[in-house]
């Protein structure tokens, strides 16, 4: 069964630093998103991404948040300048046309010490 | 107010029991729903998208009020390996799916 690739499944950072996470969609998916879920919060809705461009974003995804696919396969989340309330799992995850089930990956769990 | 909202949990329930989880949503242009289930540490995995007319997929049932902007989930004949959170999610508009905080079940032997 396809499925979507995230990595790396943990990642440890100082404050400050720049971190990119790292996720493949399912191939022949054209919307990739990502979402963030807090430890014992929600999953919040960070942005989409349609067409190589960013289709929609919340108030959470201001100017330290950045997405790229740089090739055909590759769908990134870059954070400029982490801040300890950035500690949180990352999950990346693609549809086929945007309405249909998404697929989530396993997630990336980044701890901002 | 709260986009979605989910029964707090948890629910602590026998093998073999029927047990609901409700939930609201705040805006009325809502367009597509479902519920996912999270496994402790894991991501989200649909378990079933919810329809007007309410749908069925073995021991789960699924209902949308629209009037009342409320959805719920039934489980009959719960199993073990039912325990897990379910969340409630809801599309607005665009492609972005919104998510309730979850309602935790325990189901145990």
């Amino acid at each position: 069964e396809p499925e979507v690739t995230q990595t790396p499944s943990h990642q440890v950072t100082q404050m400050g630093q720049e971190v990119i996470l790292r996720c493949v969609p399912i191939s022949n998916h054209l919307y990739f998103y990502w979402y963030r879920q807090i430890l014992g919060q929600k999953v919040e809705f960070l942005v989409s991404f349609y067409n190589n461009e960013i289709s929609e974003k919340s108030e959470i995804f201001d100017d330290q948040f950045s997405v790229e696919r740089p090739d055909g396969s590759n769908f990134t989340l870059k954070i400029r300048s982490t801040k300890l309330e950035d500690s949180a799992m990352y999950f990346c995850a693609s549809t086929s046309d945007g309405g249909a089930e998404a697929f989530f990956g396993q997630g990336t769990r980044l701890t901002v010490v | 107010r709260k986009e979605v909202e989910q029964d707090p949990g948890p629910f602590n329930v026998p093998e073999g029991a029927t047990v609901a989880f409700n939930c609201t949503y705040s805006n009325s242009a809502s367009q597509s729903f479902f519920w996912y289930r999270q496994d402790c540490r894991k991501e989200p995995k649909l378990l079933m998208s919810v329809y007007s007319s309410g749908n069925e997929d073995g021991r789960f049932t699924a209902q949308l009020n629209r009037a009342s902007q409320y959805i719920s989930l039934l489980i009959r004949d719960s199993k073990l390996s039912d325990s897990a959170t379910y969340l409630c999610v809801v599309k607005v508009r665009g492609t972005a799916l919104i998510f309730g905080k979850g309602t935790t079940l325990s189901v145990s032997s």
